[in-house]
């Protein structure tokens, strides 16, 4: 099947600094990305939708200034998670559409907020 | 509003047994559903995906059912075996929403 790969794959900040998250299509074209947070011991919830070249759209209670989401390319989306806290800390997923509506699922990111 | 439901949330069986994983789904307007495992700080992996036309899919020791009409699809395992232990997830895709909805999880352990 087709591969997402994230970037980092963990990542460990001081609070009050921001995270980038990346996610990418490695071979084929994602006119949808999806992005999921996963809490311990808790199923992945959707956060947003992103599509290329427009605004993502996010999931109620979702603040959408703290996690900041670029689909500059058919095949990058990134989440920027500002001003972490600890609170953030948590297992992100991203997720690729392809044109003819299969899905795949990016390996994670584990972000923990010190 | 779509939910996507599985029971039992936990279970513990003896390798070699057979078992059964159910997901449950509020909508029969589904584009598809689809198993996936989800080993301990590991991401996804997929197990198998049904889409909405189809009953069942098969891979290996697994077999999964769908029946839109009832909102429920199984997950069947034969033969369990101590690497099965894991966590296994239901996602269901909702033909209005488009959006692929998760259920809280089955953590199953089989004890050697």
């Amino acid at each position: 099947g087709a591969v997402v790969s994230q970037h980092p794959s963990w990542v460990i900040c001081k609070s009050g600094t921001s995270v980038k998250i990346e996610c990418r299509s490695l071979d084929f074209q994602a006119t949808t990305m999806f992005w999921y947070r996963q809490f311990p011991k808790q199923s992945l919830m959707l956060m947003a939708t992103s599509n290329e070249g427009s605004k993502a759209t996010y999931e109620q209670g979702v603040e959408k200034d703290k996690f900041l989401i670029n689909h500059a390319s058919l095949t990058l989306s990134t989440l920027t998670v500002t001003s972490a806290h600890p609170e953030d800390s948590s297992f992100y997923i991203c997720s690729a559409r392809l044109p003819n509506n299969e899905q795949f699922f990016g390996p994670g990111t584990r972000l923990t907020v010190l | 509003k779509q939910e996507v439901t599985q029971i039992p949330a936990a279970l513990s069986v003896p390798e070699g047994e057979n078992l059964v994983l159910n997901c449950s789904f509020t909508d029969s307007a589904i584009y598809n559903l689809q198993w996936f495992r989800q080993d301990p700080g590991k991401g996804l992996t997929s197990l198998l995906l049904i889409q909405s036309s189809q009953r069942e899919q098969t891979s290996g020791r697994l077999n999964a059912s769908l029946d839109k009409s009832s909102g429920r699809s199984t997950l069947y395992i034969a033969a369990s075996q101590p690497g099965d232990s894991a966590t296994y997830l239901c996602a269901v895709r909702y033909t209005s929403y488009d959006k692929v909805i998760f259920g809280p999880g089955t953590s199953l352990s089989v004890i050697p």
